[in-house]
């Protein structure tokens, strides 16, 4: 079955220590890739996303993605996370592979401790 | 100025009662659509509209309704609501690019009692 998948439902980190979320995706085709984050009380906010070319794509807040091909995923990574970034992330996906709609993974919810 | 506004931010209601929730956006976004967000399923779509001439149904349509009034209005109703229709509620536009990056209202928090 086509899909969006995120391993992780929670992840605890400390301050300033580095951080990776996973995103996989399973389509016939490579969709346009995207993540998201959602503040407590808050809407969702675009991070950064992918459509083609350079593998490796930077976003606001500090994060960066990486697009790997050969293992279909589409990982979330910031070195140094603050406290601010306690939140619940989201990985999408888009595009004509998935038919033009728009799919979400179920979400990562990160912890950020002092 | 927010782009995509949501009306009401919060509402309690009661089993059986007709609710709408409305949505309106500054972008002159073409498309919108009406997502629900319950914990630890992630965005499910309700409906969404291309045009004020298009409506299609997403994937958890049933009990359901919607209405686009304009291009920048789209709105979402619950007939008869039910205790399990609580949860988030969040509407969203795309400018129908191929990147189809959609863009984010703050989200209505509907109780049904």
């Amino acid at each position: 079955a086509q899909s969006v998948t995120q391993p992780d439902i929670h992840i605890t980190v400390s301050e300033g220590a580095s951080l990776e979320l996973r995103c996989n995706y399973s389509y016939g085709a490579t969709p346009y890739l995207f993540w998201y984050v959602q503040s407590p009380g808050q809407g969702l906010q675009l991070l950064l996303k992918y459509f083609s070319g350079d593998t490796l794509v930077q976003g606001i807040k500090g994060f960066e993605a990486e697009f790997k091909r050969s293992q279909s995923s589409f990982n979330l990574r910031k070195p140094s996370v603050h406290w601010s970034d306690a939140a619940e992330y989201f990985c999408a996906v888009g595009g004509p592979a998935t038919g033009n709609q728009f799919y979400f993974g179920t979400g990562t919810s990160l912890t950020v401790i002092p | 100025d927010a782009d995509v506004t949501q009306t009401p931010r919060n509402r309690i209601t009661k089993t059986g009662k007709r609710i709408m929730l409305e949505c309106s956006q500054t972008k002159g976004h073409d498309r919108m659509y009406w997502y629900r967000q319950d914990p630890g399923l992630g965005l499910q779509l309700i409906y969404y509209s291309f045009d004020v001439k298009d409506i299609n149904k997403g994937e958890i349509s049933d009990g359901y309704s919607v209405s686009r009034q304009a291009q920048a209005k789209f709105s979402l109703s619950l007939e008869s609501a039910i205790p399990n229709q609580t949860a988030l509620y969040f509407c969203a536009t795309s400018d129908g690019q191929p990147y189809n990056e959609q863009f984010f209202g703050p989200g209505t928090r509907l109780t049904v009692l």
